[in-house]
């Protein structure tokens, strides 16, 4: 069954503490994206990557790190910088990049203890 | 500043009828136009899209029309279902750069 899988569904941060979320795909996609949706706001891009080991900032990159070492990965890293990190967030990837028709994963909800 | 513009947050239509949500964007390169379906707690779900070129794309009780002059496209769910009821968002790209979602409109189907 080809698709996406984020983990965990809900993840607890604690202040000053690092998290990482989980993206994989086996859809064979060369993109990869990660989003993040606050209550009343549309989806906004965290980062993007188009092909493996390469990756570029979207709208709203400060405060978390991304990397992409494999093709079916895109692990993000939500860091204490990140003043504001309870979000619900969601992965996604696309066959060609920066194209059309992205497909999602079920998303992890972080909060902030 | 907003390129992809949905004016509505939410929208209530009897089941049965037509739901019409709408869409404005205010960047004349872009040339493909998307409408992703979201439940609560789910991640979105790709509906329908359509090409610049066209005008309007059908896909079963899903249309989506396209008014280039007029930078607006619009989703029609002809009848509305009780499963219908989620937040639909507009999006767009141009061949060069991501795509640009819009806030959501949220739709519920009346009884």
């Amino acid at each position: 069954d080809g698709g996406i899988t984020q983990s965990p569904k809900y993840l607890f941060r604690k202040e000053g503490q690092n998290v990482t979320l989980s993206c994989e795909q086996n859809l064979n996609h060369d993109a990869m994206y990660w989003y993040r949706q606050d209550p009343g706001q549309g989806l906004r891009l965290i980062y993007y990557s188009q092909i493996v080991n390469d990756f570029q900032k979207g709208d709203i990159a400060e405060g978390y790190s991304v990397s992409r070492e494999k093709k079916e990965s895109f692990p993000l890293t939500v860091t204490s910088a990140q003043k504001n990190p309870t979000a619900f967030y969601l992965c996604a990837s696309s066959a060609v990049a920066l194209q059309e028709t992205q497909y999602f994963g079920p998303g992890t909800r972080l909060l902030v203890l | 500043d907003q390129q992809v513009k949905q004016n509505s947050p939410s929208l209530s239509v009897q089941e049965g009828r037509i739901s019409i949500l709408n869409c404005d964007y205010t960047n004349s390169m872009f040339d493909y136009f998307l409408w992703y379906k979201k439940y609560p707690a789910e991640g979105p779900t790709f509906l329908i899209s359509i090409s610049s070129i066209k005008d309007k794309n059908e896909d079963g009780r899903f249309t989506v029309f396209l008014n280039k002059s007029a930078k607006h496209l619009s989703l029609h769910i002809v009848p509305s279902q009780p499963g219908d009821s989620a937040v639909y968002f507009c999006a767009a790209s141009d061949r060069d750069d991501k795509i640009i979602f819009g806030k959501g409109t949220r739709l519920h189907i009346l009884p």
